[in-house]
């Protein structure tokens, strides 16, 4: 069973759709997160939260919009998404403790295509 | 500025032969982490290894093992008698430490390796 369960796995929006994506974890990981990852590409960070509150933001577009709803859950609103955006998004959990940086457990991401 | 060079793109092997996966890093932090992780075809990211600066203790886990070797700036992963499963992407990253001393997950990932084991 994996640790970190994400859906939908899978995604088709227009470009002037609304969507979510949903991010759960039962961890007990103080700390989530947001990658993107593009096809044949390494992971970027997109959003920290860390006990439950917003503490990365890596210059992300407004057109995504986390929430972190309680310790369990992680979500990310889309909102006039570009084709560009079409990629692979995946939630993780960890526990940030100082002086350590945290191994990280990734769920299985939903694939987002933007038509 | 950090950076993680993996400068092989594809690696394809025959079941049981070793495959080494290289990684060389660059980062001005005296303080830092490596990082393995495998992305197999169903797309989660699965950790395999975390090793601090201070620590060039090679480490071997059953058939996986890691080099690194802070002279040369490097942290090279080696499968012993590969097997069709570990055909995955596999991912280096560095992570360094904010002011706080804490990382928050903010990884630098090398490119990724394809690793294609044949049966």
């Amino acid at each position: 069973d994996t640790e970190v369960t994400q859906t939908p796995k899978h995604l088709v929006m227009g470009m002037t759709n609304k969507k979510s994506l949903k991010c759960e974890q039962h961890m007990g990981h103080r700390a989530m997160y947001w990658y993107k990852q593009k096809a044949k590409k390494p992971p970027e960070l997109m959003f920290v939260y860390s006990y439950e509150k917003l503490s990365i933001n890596e210059s992300v577009p407004s057109r995504f919009s986390p929430e972190c709803p309680n310790s369990s859950l992680l979500n990310l609103h889309l909102h006039a998404l570009q084709p560009e955006d079409s990629a692979l998004y995946l939630c993780a959990g960890g526990a940030p403790t100082p002086g350590s940086p945290e191994k990280l457990f990734f769920g299985s991401g939903t694939q987002l295509s933007v038509l | 500025a950090q950076k993680v060079t993996q400068a092989q793109t594809e690696i394809s092997v025959v079941e049981k032969e070793d495959v080494t996966l290289d990684c060389v890093y660059e980062t001005r932090d005296t303080t830092y982490y490596l990082f393995w992780y495998k992305q197999p075809p169903s797309g989660e990211l699965v950790f395999l290894i975390r090793r601090n600066s201070f620590d060039e203790q090679n480490e071997i886990s059953g058939r996986y093992s890691w080099n690194f070797q802070k002279s040369t700036s490097s942290f090279n992963f080696t499968i012993t008698a590969s097997q069709v499963v570990d055909s995955a992407v596999y991912f280096c990253a560095l992570s360094g430490l904010n002011a706080g001393g804490t990382s928050y997950g903010k990884l630098t990932f090398g490119q990724g390796t394809i690793l294609t084991v044949h049966p």
